[in-house]
């Protein structure tokens, strides 16, 4: 399974973009590029998940490299609620398995 | 819909001592995943199932065992409770198909082993 490099740690201001960066350069070409999240130990939640193309959705940017050896999750306006730990995974529908790595502790400050 | 509910929310045991952990989904999913997270770390895969009646092994499967009886739920059992085993865990569905593999999380069992 591919493995991610995220920062371990990023802070916010309130309002502002959030950019979280993931490296994944192992990555196989039919393997996605998933991003969750974890607010205050409750249970992970689904942000965002792309292959080769720019995703959007009402959460969440998720921005991926031409070469996708990296990507960029982009949070446009921040608020205190979004703080959290955010998880990039590489994922493989052929083992159908989530493989966490430590995450990016994200603080978003008023 | 409930989405994943998890029973107990919290218990402590002793060395030893043997408990059976429930999740439950109302989504009819076909998959469905048990997790650990310690202090600090990402959530790691203990077993899996792929459809009623079906189990596999994750990545730390070692004194766990599981049953997916019926379609619904999913059962983690230990047998002999011990100290490492300290951790919350968390279940998790999604169904089958093509599309986004998303997967649905329930709140967490918090559990010590004294």
């Amino acid at each position: 399974d591919a493995k991610t490099t995220q920062p371990t740690s990023m802070d916010c201001a309130e309002g502002r973009a959030a950019n979280l960066p993931c490296n994944h350069s192992t990555i196989s070409g039919n393997e996605y590029v998933y991003w969750y999240r974890q607010i205050h130990s409750q249970g992970p939640q689904y942000i965002i998940h792309g292959l080769k193309n720019n995703e959007t959705n009402e959460m969440a940017s998720l921005i991926i490299t031409e070469d996708r050896k990296s990507s960029t999750l982009i949070l446009p306006h921040a608020t205190l609620r979004d703080t959290a730990v955010y998880y990039c995974i590489v994922y493989s529908s052929n083992t159908g398995k989530l493989i966490f790595g430590q995450g990016t502790t994200l603080q978003v400050k008023p | 819909n409930a989405g994943v509910t998890q029973t107990p929310k919290f218990r402590v045991l002793k060395t030893g001592q043997s408990m059976t952990l429930l999740c439950a989904q109302d989504m009819n999913h076909e998959y469905m995943y048990w997790y650990r997270q310690d202090p600090g770390m990402g959530l790691r895969l203990i077993h899996y199932s792929v459809g009623e009646g079906t189990t596999a092994k994750g990545e730390v499967p070692d004194g766990y065992n599981v049953s997916r009886l019926k379609k619904q739920n999913f059962l983690l059992g230990l047998e002999s409770a011990a100290p490492s085993q300290t951790s919350v865990y968390f279940c998790a569905s999604r169904p089958q198909g093509a599309g986004s593999h998303e997967q649905f999380f329930g709140p967490g069992t918090r559990l010590t082993v004294l």
